[in-house]
């Protein structure tokens, strides 16, 4: 079964940092982009960051550039948020979520417009 | 305020068609596919259309999706109460470098 389980949510003060985790099962993890999305308590989604199979590409909100670092470790098909100089506004469940490639004639291409895979989710809150 | 722009809710009878409309510009509806889903309080959203009108295996033909321009359209037929969730649009927008979403559409199955 194609499984996302995040992890590493919780409770932390304005100005610290925490480390999401998200782990892969049931596919080839190295061969896809993966990505965090959030949503904040009663508002809609908000993509945050996706990273390209081997890390070497990274795409982030602007929101978050500076502060968050998405990476991976396809030894052990785990997705992570390093979220740093945390605010109240980036309270929300966070997602992992599996990019989802066009592909014909055997050809695949990421255009970022989709995902087909969603975790649970986890819950930060940035509170004093 | 969203990129992609979709109506707050939207509601009709059971057994009838509703359409959610998602507009945006050149920058991402325009030149990228377009992607649905559909969200149930409480959980993770779920992946109707993509490629502006491909279901994944699973989804039922009552729900389906069309683009135009700069604007992209999720169709449900033959409503159901089951139905009633947030539907969201999302798609690639090459100016910011960014996945974009609408803010969202509430159904209610009267």
């Amino acid at each position: 079964e194609v499984q996302l389980v995040e992890s590493g949510g919780g409770l932390v003060q304005p100005g610290g940092s925490l480390r999401l985790s998200c782990a892969a099962s049931g596919f080839t993890f190295s061969t896809y982009w993966m990505s965090w999305v959030r949503q904040a308590p009663g508002k809609g989604l908000e993509w945050v960051a996706s990273i390209m199979q081997d890390g070497s590409e990274k795409y982030f909100v602007d929101s978050v550039k500076g502060r968050f670092t998405i990476s991976r470790d396809n030894a052990k098909n785990s997705l992570y948020l390093q979220m740093n100089t945390l605010r109240a506004e980036d309270t929300a469940v966070y997602f992992c979520a599996r990019d989802l490639p066009s592909c014909y004639g055997g050809s695949c291409s990421w255009g970022h417009d989709a995902f087909d895979v969603w975790g649970q989710g986890t819950m930060v809150t940035v509170s004093s | 305020q969203s990129v992609l722009t979709q109506p707050p809710s939207v509601s009709a009878a059971p057994g009838q068609r509703v359409t959610i409309s998602c507009s945006g510009s050149s920058f991402n509806i325009g030149n990228n596919y377009v992607s649905w889903y559909q969200q149930f309080p409480g959980t993770a959203p779920k992946l109707l259309i993509y490629e502006n009108n491909k279901r994944p295996s699973g989804i039922p033909d009552r729900f389906s999706g069309s683009k135009s321009g700069t604007s992209a359209t999720l169709g449900i037929t033959g409503l159901q109460t089951g139905d009633e969730a947030d539907y969201y649009c999302g798609t690639w927008d090459v100016s910011l470098s960014a996945v974009v979403f609408g803010g969202g559409t509430k159904l209610t199955v009267l």
